[in-house]
């Protein structure tokens, strides 16, 4: 499996309050991504990082933050999380390397609830 | 806008028999597709993949089929095992873009009854 771990993997927060979640690889891939997973939804993008301080937006990036400092770590933030937030949150690394190209790999999630 | 569809939410199948899973794109510049499991409480786990150069690709009892005129692909498993019950996500790329970001259809609740 890859080394890919997800901090912290259960949060309940009430609406308003700032959150963070992290990503933390031992991979050394370039490339991360952060989805959500809702009921009938299946998985979208929020953000993804293509190098360090390299992100762009996904198709559900409003509300979300996202920063990478280093390759290993990349964090999602919710400024003010709103009760929409509620979610299961994935993160994934790809190196996007060889012929494989595109193939990511999930960590194992963070359920967030917003009260 | 939804590029990625798959459009059984749910398939009952019994052990032994094939599991057929379909999955259609509208997107003429995806040309690599991948298929990903996912158990409860788990993160999607890469399954098998398939580039738009082929027509079929094979692993095990798993094979995936890639029609490019009909923008479709599917997924047979066989034979079908009570352990392959799990949400299975369609995934699509453009690889010729620089992020290899993947575009994943809403996936599909395979349950194999014993």
């Amino acid at each position: 499996d890859a080394g890919i771990t997800q901090s912290p993997r259960h949060k309940v927060t009430e609406t308003g309050t700032p959150v963070t979640l992290r990503c933390h690889q031992t991979e050394n891939h370039r490339y991360m991504y952060w989805y959500r997973q809702d009921p009938g939804h299946g998985l979208r993008l929020i953000h993804y990082s293509y190098g360090v301080k390299d992100t762009d937006k996904g198709e559900v990036s409003d509300g979300y933050s996202v920063s990478r400092s280093k390759t290993e770590d990349f964090l999602l933030t919710l400024e003010s999380a709103t009760s929409s937030q509620t979610s299961v949150y994935f993160c994934a690394i790809s190196d996007g390397k060889g012929f494989r190209l595109g193939e990511q790999y999930f960590g194992p999630g963070t359920r967030l609830t917003v009260t | 806008d939804q590029q990625v569809k798959q459009n059984s939410p749910s398939l009952s199948v019994q052990e032994g028999r094939i599991s057929i899973l379909n999955c259609d794109y509208t997107n003429s510049m995806f040309d690599y597709f991948l298929w990903y499991k996912k158990y409860p409480a788990e993160g999607p786990t890469f399954l098998i993949s398939i580039s738009s150069i082929k027509d079929k690709n094979e692993d095990g009892r798993f094979t995936v089929f890639l029609n490019k005129s009909a923008k479709h692909l599917s997924l047979h498993i066989v034979p079908s095992q009570p352990g392959d019950s799990a949400v299975y996500f369609c995934a699509a790329s453009a690889r010729g873009g620089s992020n290899y970001k993947l575009t994943f259809g809403k996936g599909t609740l395979l349950t194999v009854n014993p």
